[in-house]
């Protein structure tokens, strides 16, 4: 059991809007620990997304934009792109288990 | 370009050993906290262990603390995860990374493409 919980699997039509939940308690997110994301394609290495809750690094498109209240964090990809299929994970730190933390994952398919 | 290449990988028996490595290019190596992150097959992503840009301090998961240990050369540019008492739940793709600070707690900002350890008798 993962101390972030997203769902498993979320789906959307081209152009689309989606969001992912990424949920965490008080030893977490809802300690104040900054939330990131990350995307990765199947057989490849993670890449960054979001840092610091809403950040984009330079090259990420501004369709993606992350959101923190509370214990919880959201990511949101408008204008859905076939391209954008792939697995979804935050990440954040926690303060109980002196650790950082991932959720599950997410797979996102574009219909 | 931010280049991280990890190496040292293979097929190792219950009980072995393995030294992973990372080589890293385009960093000011010494400057930054590094990470390394596994990802069993089909599953998601767990952190490992972490340790400071100088090397004093190291940081571990519980699920592998007293097995692995993590160093670094900085003088090679090169990070290090001593990989011992090895069972089959460590069978993975391991990364390193470069870990960043943001407000509160950390991020990996850049990534390895990875290397698998399988143990397996």
């Amino acid at each position: 059991q993962s101390v972030l919980t997203q769902p498993p699997s979320v789906s959307g039509a081209p152009g689309q809007r989606i969001t992912i939940s990424c949920t965490g308690s008080g030893s977490n997110i809802g300690a104040g620990y900054d939330v990131h994301w990350y995307q990765q394609f199947p057989g490849t290495a993670p890449k960054l997304l979001i840092y610091g809750n809403t950040n984009r690094p330079s090259g990420v498109p501004d369709r993606f934009s992350g959101s923190k209240s509370g214990s919880s964090s959201s990511l949101a990809i408008t204008g859905l792109q076939t391209e954008d299929e792939a697995d979804y994970y935050c990440q954040s730190y926690d303060s109980s288990l002196s650790a950082s933390v991932f959720g599950r994952g997410t797979k996102l398919t574009v219909l | 370009e931010v280049q991280l290449l990890e190496s040292g990988g293979g097929l190792v028996q219950p009980g072995g050993s393995l030294r992973l490595s990372c080589a890293a290019s385009g960093i000011a190596f010494s400057s930054y906290a590094m990470s390394w992150v596994r990802q069993a097959p089909g599953k998601g992503l767990e952190w490992v262990s972490s340790i400071s840009a100088g090397g004093g301090t190291t940081s571990y998961a519980d699920s592998v603390k007293g097995r692995f240990i993590v160093s670094r050369d900085n003088s090679k540019n090169t990070l290090f995860l001593q990989v011992s008492s090895l069972r089959a739940d460590d069978t993975a793709v391991y990364y390193c990374a470069k870990r960043s600070s943001y407000g509160l707690g950390f991020y990996f900002e850049h990534w390895g493409q990875g290397t698998r350890v399988t143990v397996s008798s």
